[in-house]
């Protein structure tokens, strides 16, 4: 069974241009998540859908962030533009009910802005 | 404020040692887990302690849950160069598996 699958691994921009990142969550997952870590601070939630509908988005820092998820399957996540604090790795997991708590990651996409 | 600080957050020990890390809360929590994050990996779930003042064992891996779900330890037995990486509490939401996640000890087993 194929894991929960991140790309890219790494981006590099510039301040003010856009960047989708894009998971696909282990087949079947009604659930998925995304995380950010920044340099030096912990791992934060983003955000959370089950199925196609957004859950919980109150991790999400502000309105440059965009969150689809495309008939219940993968799911993107739009930064617009761009800010140098944008930079980090973003984590992406799935998981089932009803073991929500049971989350698999992705290896994460390094965003770094400059 | 953090809710769930990690102590300590780097450590460097050379192979065979032991080695003990700590999450601490002043929340009371219903369960808590330990993740294992190597470089260019996600955070893989490693346990999930539920009762006070459980002890899990994972081969060389020890996990504790304070007696008031507060707080929790992972005890590393003769550590040895693969247990390097990065050591992760959290806690989440049973409902919408939403997860909360310490700072981390970042530990490195020299040869």
């Amino acid at each position: 069974e194929a894991g929960v699958t991140q790309f890219p691994s790494h981006s590099v921009i510039e301040k003010g241009q856009t960047v989708t990142l894009r998971c696909d969550p282990i087949s079947g997952h009604d659930n998925l998540y995304w995380y950010r870590r920044v340099m030096g601070k912990e791992i934060k939630f983003l955000l959370h859908f089950v199925k196609e509908s957004k859950q919980d988005e109150s991790g999400m820092p502000n309105n440059r962030f965009l969150a689809e998820r495309t008939g219940g399957t993968y799911s993107t996540l739009k930064v617009q533009p761009a800010e140098l604090e944008d930079s980090g790795v973003y984590f992406c997991a799935s998981s089932h009910p009803p073991r929500r708590w049971k989350a698999f990651f992705g290896q994460g996409t390094r965003l770094t802005v400059v | 404020t953090q809710l769930l600080e990690q102590s300590p957050q780097f450590l460097s020990i050379q192979e065979g040692e032991n080695l003990t890390v700590y999450c601490n809360s002043s929340s009371v929590f219903s369960s808590l887990q330990w993740y294992r994050q190597e470089p260019g990996e996600g955070p893989v779930l490693l346990v999930t302690v539920v009762t006070g003042g459980e002890v899990k064992k994972l081969k060389r891996l020890t996990f504790q849950f304070g007696d008031a779900r507060k707080d929790s330890s992972l005890h590393i037995t003769a550590a040895q160069p693969g247990d390097t990486g990065l050591y992760l509490c959290a806690v989440g939401s049973s409902n919408t598996g939403k997860l909360i996640f310490g700072q981390g000890t970042t530990l490195q087993v020299k040869p």
